[in-house]
């Protein structure tokens, strides 16, 4: 079973549109991130949040807005969308967002946005 | 800031045959190393780290990572037609473990 969960799955908005990307993890860790992967471009890092606070940002875009309701779980909210938003978001999570070398990271499977 | 290049692009290799793959980075203070798996459509699998100098096993995948000439490789023994996947290096901000740079991948196509 998976641990990491996202939903949906797939997304298509309209431009302009608001949508909330859901993550829930249950592997008891107090980290939890959000990535992106848009075409031809690397894994970039957007946020990351540790017991619930957010401790790095990385995103330059107000629209994007992260969501921590409670210690497992972190949405991330985007507003105004536009076709460059375009991506799969990828959740992750680690015991800890700073720390030792044991500190790996685990991805979720991605939520697939599609912006028209 | 650190940059994580991959080659080859792309890698087709007969099953069986060693498959290797390259990451260099720019940043030589990063002690921080994970490759990953990324099946279509699916997550990333993380498949082994690396934090010194020197070698890694983690069953049939194999990191080799030189600080020095700022390197890392992964070596897949016997790949099999199921680890066909796109494989990401990944670099840790010194200090800030969760934070990583990853580069663009390197697509592995294994033939039987």
């Amino acid at each position: 079973d998976p641990k990491i969960i996202q939903k949906p799955k797939y997304l298509v908005a309209v431009t302009g549109s608001e949508k909330i990307l859901i993550c829930e993890q249950y592997l008891g860790h107090n980290a939890m991130y959000w990535y992106r992967q848009s075409a031809k471009k690397p894994l970039e890092f957007m946020f990351s949040y540790s017991y619930q606070k957010l401790m790095d940002n990385q995103t330059a875009s107000s629209r994007f807005q992260p969501q921590s309701s409670k210690k497992n779980h972190l949405d991330l909210q985007i507003t105004a969308l536009k076709p460059d938003d375009s991506a799969t978001y990828f959740c992750a999570s680690s015991q800890e967002r700073t720390g030792g070398s044991q500190n790996t990271l685990y991805f979720g499977a991605g939520t697939r946005l599609s912006v028209l | 800031q650190q940059k994580v290049q991959q080659s080859p692009e792309s890698l087709t290799v007969s099953e069986g045959a060693m498959a290797s793959l390259n990451c260099t980075f720019s940043d030589g203070t990063s002690n921080n190393f994970r490759w990953y798996r990324q099946h279509s459509a699916k997550g990333l699998e993380v498949l082994v780290s690396i934090f010194s100098d020197g070698e890694k096993e983690e069953g049939r995948f194999t990191a080799h990572l030189n600080r020095a000439n700022l390197h890392v490789s992964l070596h897949i023994r016997e790949p099999q037609p199921s680890d066909s996947a796109v494989y990401l290096c990944a670099v840790s901000i010194t200090g800030n473990t969760g934070k990583l740079i990853f580069g663009l991948g390197t697509t592995l196509q294994v033939q039987p």
